[in-house]
């Protein structure tokens, strides 16, 4: 079964560093997609940064970077310049397999950012 | 354009009582989901349908039913509400997959049940 893993139940970071938060991933597939999802107090999904397996450059999103290790089944984000506005849970997600486009989550890293 | 809109925001139910989950869409997705959250367990996928008068089975499908009517609308049913389906219930759209490649899932805001 495929499975998602973020081994950081919370995180803390001061305003204006860098924190990495970390994924791990399982899938037979040869062909998938990762995805990082922030969930502010809100409530609302907001994607932050995408990855096609294929790519070897990781993707970037302004402040948004992510370490893509593909042998190691491995998938992190760095926030840079951290700011207030970053505090949220965040969310790792995998491509389930096939054409149907679902997802499998991991359950999430609480990130909160100290002025 | 809304996007993905849900109702009701909050619900309570009690044990035995059925309702529906309402969620639209107007950017013409042809996929969409239905997941649960549940805290320390991020998202699990309930139900999702590929088109019009398709749908399928995820991951916790048990309790629920959906079906998808028009490419807009994909309820979800809750037969006889059960304290174990308190959640946070979230649809979800995008493009086709299978048409288009992998493409963002756009999220609605969410429906928090209790059932007591």
């Amino acid at each position: 079964a495929q499975t998602v893993t973020q081994s950081q139940p919370e995180m803390s970071v001061q305003e204006a560093e860098t924190v990495t938060l970390s994924c791990t991933y399982d899938t037979s597939e040869s062909d998938y997609y990762l995805f990082w999802y922030k969930q502010p107090p809100s409530r609302q999904m907001i994607l932050v940064i995408r990855q096609e397996a294929y790519k070897q450059q990781n993707a970037t999103e302004n402040r948004f970077s992510v370490n893509f290790q593909k042998a190691a089944k491995s998938f992190s984000l760095k926030i840079s310049d951290s700011q207030l506005g970053d505090a949220a849970m965040y969310f790792c997600a995998c491509t389930t397999g096939g054409s149907q486009g679902n997802l499998i989550f991991g359950k999430g890293t609480k990130l909160s950012v100290k002025p | 354009n809304a996007g993905v809109t849900q109702t009701p925001k909050f619900q309570v139910l009690k044990t035995g009582q059925s309702m529906t989950l309402q969620c639209a869409q107007d950017m013409n997705h042809e996929y969409m989901s239905w997941y649960r959250q549940d805290p320390g367990m991020g998202l699990r996928l309930i139900h999702y349908s590929v088109g019009a008068g398709i749908t399928d089975q995820g991951e916790v499908p048990n309790g629920y039913n959906v079906s998808r009517s028009t490419t807009e609308d994909f309820p979800l049913r809750l037969l006889s509400a059960a304290p174990s389906q308190t959640s946070v219930y979230f649809c979800a759209s995008s493009y086709a997959p299978f048409r288009y490649g992998e493409h963002e899932q756009f999220f609605g805001p969410g429906t928090r049940l209790t059932v007591l």
